[in-house]
C-alpha cells in the first residue's frame, strides 16, 4: 500500500454517462497530480493542485473536470464519456511546495481502470 | 509547455549487460529529473532522480547522467536482471509544476 487511495478500482460505464473518481493523497502530501494512461501507452499529464488551488494543467479534455477539496482528497469528473476515454487512471500526490529532500516525489495510487463501452 | 522524449521505446538485452534509456527535454528552466519503473500491472514507483546542479548520481546498479547543456539525461542500469524487466519512464519538472513523462521504455531482460 503506498499511501495513495483511488476509488473505484475498477468501473465499467456506457458512453455518454459520467464517473466521478476519488483519491485520497498520503498522509502529509499537499499535491494531487492526475494521470491517464490508456493501453500501452506512456502517462499523460491531466492536471495538478496543491493545497486546494489548481497548479498546472494538462492536455485534459473540457469533458474533464477535477478539483481539491479542503480535506486534500481530489475527484476527476468525466462527462459525455466515450469510447476512447477507456484508460486507467492515476492520482499520485507529493509534498510538494517545500525545498525539502524528497519534496519532489510521486507516490501513485494503484489507479482506476475506466473501461467505457 | 515542456516536451520529453525518450528512446529506445523498447530494449532487449541479456541478462548481465548493461541498459541505456535517454531522454530529452525542450524546458530549459526544467530543473529535476526523476526515472519511474512500472511493473506489469502495477503502479509507476520512483528509482532513481537527479537535480539540475548534479551531474551523475548512482544508486547500486542504477546511475543517472544529465547534461544541461544538451538538456539530456540518461538511465543506467549495470549488471541487469530478469527482474529488471519493466517499463521505465523518464520526467521532467520545474520547482513544483506540472511532472511531464516521457513515452516510455519497455526494457525485457531475457535469462
Amino acid at each position: 500500500d503506498s499511501g495513495v487511495t483511488q476509488t473505484p478500482k475498477h468501473l465499467i460505464t456506457a458512453t455518454g454517462q459520467r464517473v466521478t473518481l476519488r483519491c485520497s493523497p498520503r498522509s502529509g502530501d499537499l499535491s494531487v497530480y492526475w494521470y491517464q494512461q490508456s493501453l500501452d501507452q506512456g502517462l499523460q499529464f491531466l492536471i495538478q493542485y496543491y493545497n486546494g488551488e489548481e497548479r498546472a494543467k494538462g492536455n485534459i479534455l473540457e469533458r474533464f473536470s477535477a478539483q481539491q477539496f479542503p480535506d486534500l482528497h481530489s475527484e476527476l469528473n468525466l462527462s459525455s464519456l466515450e469510447l476512447g476515454d477507456s484508460a486507467l487512471y492515476f492520482c499520485a500526490s507529493s509534498v510538494g511546495g517545500d525545498i525539502i529532500p524528497g519534496a519532489n516525489v510521486l507516490t501513485f495510487g494503484a489507479g482506476s481502470r475506466l473501461t467505457v463501452l | 509547455g515542456e516536451n520529453v522524449e525518450q528512446h529506445p521505446s523498447t530494449l532487449s538485452v541479456q541478462e548481465g549487460d548493461s541498459a541505456v534509456i535517454k531522454c530529452t527535454y525542450s524546458d530549459s528552466a526544467s530543473n529535476y529529473f526523476p526515472w519511474y519503473k512500472q511493473e506489469l500491472g502495477k503502479r509507476p514507483q520512483l528509482i532513481i532522480d537527479i537535480r539540475s546542479n548534479v551531474g551523475e548520481k548512482k544508486d547500486q546498479r542504477i546511475a543517472v547522467t544529465l547534461n544541461k547543456t544538451a538538456k539530456h539525461f540518461s538511465l543506467h542500469i549495470t549488471e541487469t536482471q530478469p527482474e529488471d524487466s519493466a517499463v521505465y519512464f523518464c520526467a521532467s519538472q520545474e520547482g513544483f509544476q506540472k511532472l511531464v513523462f516521457g513515452t516510455g521504455t519497455r526494457l525485457l531482460v531475457s535469462p
